[in-house]
């Protein structure tokens, strides 16, 4: 397996703009979580799945920010109006939803908003 | 819900020294402790992890210790190298809605000076 793929790599967008991330989990797992990385907060959690249902978005900054996973092997974090206080490394990870388990990351994507 | 705290947020130490970075949690019904280690631009990625049943584990020079009464646990890197230079996240696993979620400390820099 490739591991947990995201795509971009890096977005640049100007504010306003909407900005869709996208994430492919690792093949069996089911559970995924979307990640906000700042110097500021660290790794903030902003929404988690499990077997492609959102369990909690109490993480998620404000309405602007929604997440879909309509299948096992894909998910979407949108930022719809963006603004430059969104600038962040966005990461997706995902792991077998065990109480021991690992969670992967994927190499994330950097996001700037100008 | 879970929170997890960390210290130092920096830490800089001479090459061949020991570094230890401090984790405490809130939630007793955690019982999984993973380590991540984030190299500049990358992704984090798990070096280590212990289980509630175990007090203390070791590979090679890193070393996790866990104290479940009073709540926290820490990570131990001796003879610490350049390439240990990188940010370093502590994690606790908590049941949630069905999910085991990991919340993360806010992470230590760790510089390692030749």
């Amino acid at each position: 397996d490739a591991g947990v793929i995201q795509s971009p790599r890096h977005e640049v967008t100007e504010m306003g703009q909407e900005v869709t991330l996208r994430c492919k989990p690792i093949s069996g797992h089911n559970s995924l979580f979307w990640y906000r990385q700042t110097m500021m907060r660290g790794l903030e959690l902003l929404i988690y799945f499990n077997n492609n249902v959102p369990i909690d978005d109490s993480g998620m900054p404000e309405d602007r920010f929604s997440a879909k996973m309509p299948n096992a092997s894909f998910s979407t974090l949108k930022i719809q109006p963006s603004e430059p206080r969104d600038s962040a490394v966005y990461f997706c990870a995902s792991s077998l939803n065990g109480a021991n388990t690992e969670a992967f990351f994927g190499q994330g994507t950097r996001l700037t908003v100008v | 819900g879970e929170n997890v705290e960390q210290h130092p947020s920096t830490l800089s130490v001479q090459e061949g020294d020991s570094a230890v970075i401090k984790c405490t949690y809130s939630d007793s019904a955690s019982n999984y402790f993973p380590w991540y280690k984030q190299e500049l631009g990358k992704r984090p990625q798990l070096i280590i992890d212990i289980r509630s049943n175990v007090g203390e584990k070791k590979d090679q020079r890193i070393a996790v210790t866990l104290n479940k009464t009073a709540k926290h646990f820490s990570l131990h890197i001796t003879e610490t190298q350049p390439e240990d230079s990188a940010v370093y996240f502590c994690a606790a696993i908590t049941l949630s809605g069905g999910s085991y979620i990991p919340t993360f400390g806010r992470g230590t820099s760790l510089i390692v000076h030749p």
